[in-house]
């Protein structure tokens, strides 16, 4: 079974909308980690924004928030004021394990468009 | 400051042949990683170390093997490749195993 699922191959928005990317993840542990990543077209990945299972709020760094709903299991991205600039693949990736044997699993992930 | 540096940036290698991708951070990070990404499949764990002198096997590992000697060096060989190994390959560090990655501009291999 997929441990981390993004339903959305590719996404369009227009410019300066928000718009939400999807992730749903799988997992029995009781604490874990959830990233979210960006790899522009240039390759490289970045790191956006981080939320653990036990924060009660959601996570936000600028204009990037985590819609954290824990008993859903899934950990959205919501992209505020959208730029031509976020146009890039996303990823969603799970920590799970314990310390010394913790595995990051990505996600599929989601191709973005922004138009202008 | 370089964060984390990959090298070669791209290579064509014929099968059979034996390769070392090498990785270089300057973060003093504990935490290394090694990753491929194919096309739909997003990027997979082939080994990690969560310190120096410690290896462990991730998602994908057959084929490849690592080293961590030190802090700074994570290597990664073929030992003898085959061409479903080509790939998009990603060096990753984070300062704890676990924590937010921080990312090498990544290998492209080619084995035919």
């Amino acid at each position: 079974a997929q441990k981390i699922t993004q339903t959305q191959p590719g996404m369009f928005v227009q410019e300066k909308e928000a718009v939400t990317l999807d992730c749903t993840y799988d997992t029995s542990d009781q604490s874990y980690g959830l990233f979210w990543y960006k790899q522009p077209s240039s390759g490289e990945m970045i790191f956006l924004i981080y939320q653990g299972s036990y924060d009660e709020q959601n996570a936000t760094e600028g204009r990037y928030s985590l819609n954290f709903q824990k008993a859903r299991k899934s950990a959205n991205l919501v992209i505020s004021a959208s730029q031509l600039g976020d146009s890039a693949m996303y990823f969603c990736a799970m920590r799970e394990g314990s310390n010394g044997g913790f595995k990051t699993i990505f996600g599929a992930g989601t191709r973005l468009f922004v138009k202008a | 400051i370089a964060g984390i540096t990959q090298a070669p940036t791209s290579q064509i290698l014929a099968a059979g042949r034996r390769m070392t991708l090498r990785c270089t951070q300057d973060m003093r990070h504990n935490a290394m990683y090694w990753y491929r990404q194919d096309l739909g499949l997003g990027l997979r764990l082939i080994h990690y170390s969560n310190t120096a002198g410690t290896t462990g096997k991730g998602e994908v590992p057959d084929g490849y093997s690592v080293s961590r000697a030190n802090t700074d060096d994570f290597p990664l060989t073929l030992a003898s490749a085959v061409p479903s190994q080509t790939s998009v390959y990603f060096c990753a560090s984070s300062v704890l195993t676990g924590g937010e990655q921080y990312f090498g501009p990544g290998t492209r291999l080619t084995v035919t």
